[in-house]
């Protein structure tokens, strides 16, 4: 088996203040994701990555930048940390067949993100 | 854009009664939409549960069910009696397998907080 880890678990950052979040899996997985997750709120897509140095953005890109320079790692960064911000985001992986995905995610345990 | 709408949460239920999670889908961009449930157990991270590609199928795991119709545009998930460690967040969730290539990018619910009682 695998295990996809995020560092750090809680971060607590300042208003304007830019903040990585960073993502490792050792499942040998092409695609890599970031969802944000708001309380109360379903998971939103911020970025993607099929591949080493691809990025792809998600629905909720804006005040993000990511980076997938190793097949093994994404991270994400909040470009401007927001007042009052709470939330959730969990990386993920997942594998394809002949060229398509599967479909089953493997999710991180997430990082929780406090701004003051 | 695609959404999906599920059975608004907390939902708490007694051992070994039966339970039913709503979910609908919208799915405007995709023309043949896949569909998922993902469950989050306590101290756990968030994981497959079930899926079905093909629209009409049933697809099972752990005692759950969900069936797949494309005419109501629903994925309800369903167990005939739970048990207490079904307790969990459960998240409905749509993509797009056969024009999405590698991307596997998902759309989810709100999940559904379930609590068994003993």
């Amino acid at each position: 088996g695998g295990i996809i880890t995020q560092t750090p678990k809680f971060l607590i950052g300042q208003e304007g203040q830019k903040l990585t979040l960073k993502c490792q899996q050792n499942f040998n997985h092409d695609t890599m994701y970031w969802y944000r997750q708001d309380s109360g709120k379903g998971l939103r897509l911020i970025y993607y990555s099929i591949t080493e140095n691809d990025l792809q953005k998600g629905d909720l890109s804006e005040g993000y930048d990511a980076s997938r320079e190793k097949k093994s790692s994404f991270s994400l960064t909040v470009t401007s940390a927001q007042k009052n911000e709470m939330a959730v985001f969990l990386c993920a992986s997942s594998i394809s067949l002949l060229g398509r995905n599967t479909g089953q995610l493997y999710f991180g345990e997430g990082s929780k993100l406090t701004v003051l | 854009g695609d959404s999906v709408t599920q059975t608004e949460g907390p939902v708490t239920v007694s051992e070994s009664e039966s339970l039913i999670i709503n979910c609908t889908y919208s799915a405007t961009s995709i023309a043949y939409p896949n569909l998922f449930w993902y469950v989050r157990y306590p101290g756990e991270g968030l994981q497959l549960l079930l899926k079905v590609i093909t629209a009409g199928q049933k697809g099972s795991s752990r005692g759950f069910e969900a069936t797949y119709n494309k005419e109501t545009t629903s994925f309800h998930l369903q167990k005939a009696s739970v048990q207490e460690s079904d307790s969990a967040v459960y998240y409905c969730a749509l993509g797009d397998l056969n024009t999405g290539g590698l991307s596997g990018k998902l759309t989810f619910g709100e999940g559904t907080q379930v609590t068994v009682i003993s």
